[in-house]
């Protein structure tokens, strides 16, 4: 019930398409939902982040769509550039809880 | 955020030893966390550790093989004991900060291990 499922596994988009990376949970008691964003040698860095009393959140090129009956929730890189190629990882937890779940991770690789 | 500095960045190890890797913090935290990342894996977290105090292991993981020491609030190792090559892996310092309310995590780039 802790599990949080991410896919897909790897993604290629070409240089100015979109990116959408999928993660669902289990756990109703997770209330805030981040996305990490981590390059090759680097370690994760947060990207953008939403809590269940919204539906969407967006920061410059990337949105978050939260479905919470569902529970289901997904990132979208809107102009997809080179620079976005990274490892995505969507992640779950509680504020009264001290651990992070993180996904599988996504690979994204963009194209020019 | 905090900056995380952690040593070594790499290191190639022979099966049978034993490594410490170091985690400095620029502030002082209350807890730090080790998280291990397998070759094109996602980040599973070995155990949580608070000044003071002996470390929290998570399922799988032991302190035998993995002594975590925390002498101050800016500072924690990790040991990674009688290595074999499934050891092999960055493994991360972390440590939390709140934005509003929520726990939000700061990494360190890593130490990438490799087993021989």
């Amino acid at each position: 019930q802790q599990q949080v499922k991410q896919s897909p596994q790897s993604l290629i988009v070409q240089k100015g398409g979109i990116s959408i990376i999928n993660c669902a949970y289990e756990n109703t008691a997770f209330d805030y939902f981040p996305w990490y964003q981590q390059f090759p040698g680097k370690g994760p860095a947060l990207l953008i982040a939403i809590r269940p009393d919204v539906s969407e959140k967006k920061e410059g090129r990337f949105t978050i769509s939260f479905n919470k009956s569902a529970k289901q929730f997904s990132l979208h890189i809107m102009d997809s550039q080179p620079g976005d190629s990274a490892t995505y990882f969507c992640a779950a937890s509680t504020t009264s809880y001290d651990k992070v779940i993180f996904g599988p991770g996504t690979s994204l690789s963009v194209i020019p | 955020s905090a900056v995380i500095s952690q040593k070594p960045s790499r290191d190639i190890c022979q099966r049978g030893t034993s490594l410490t890797i170091q985690c400095q913090v620029d502030s002082q935290v209350t807890m730090m966390f080790w998280y291990r990342q397998q070759p094109g894996q996602s980040l599973t977290l070995i155990a949580t550790a608070n000044q003071g105090s002996e470390a929290t292991y998570e399922s799988g993981f032991v302190i035998d093989k993995f002594p975590i020491s925390r002498p101050n609030l800016t500072f924690s190792t990790l040991t990674v004991s009688n290595m074999s090559p499934e050891d092999s892996s960055i493994y991360l310092c972390s440590v939390r900060g709140q934005t509003s309310g929520a726990n939000v995590l700061t990494f360190g780039a890593g130490s990438r291990l490799t087993v021989l």
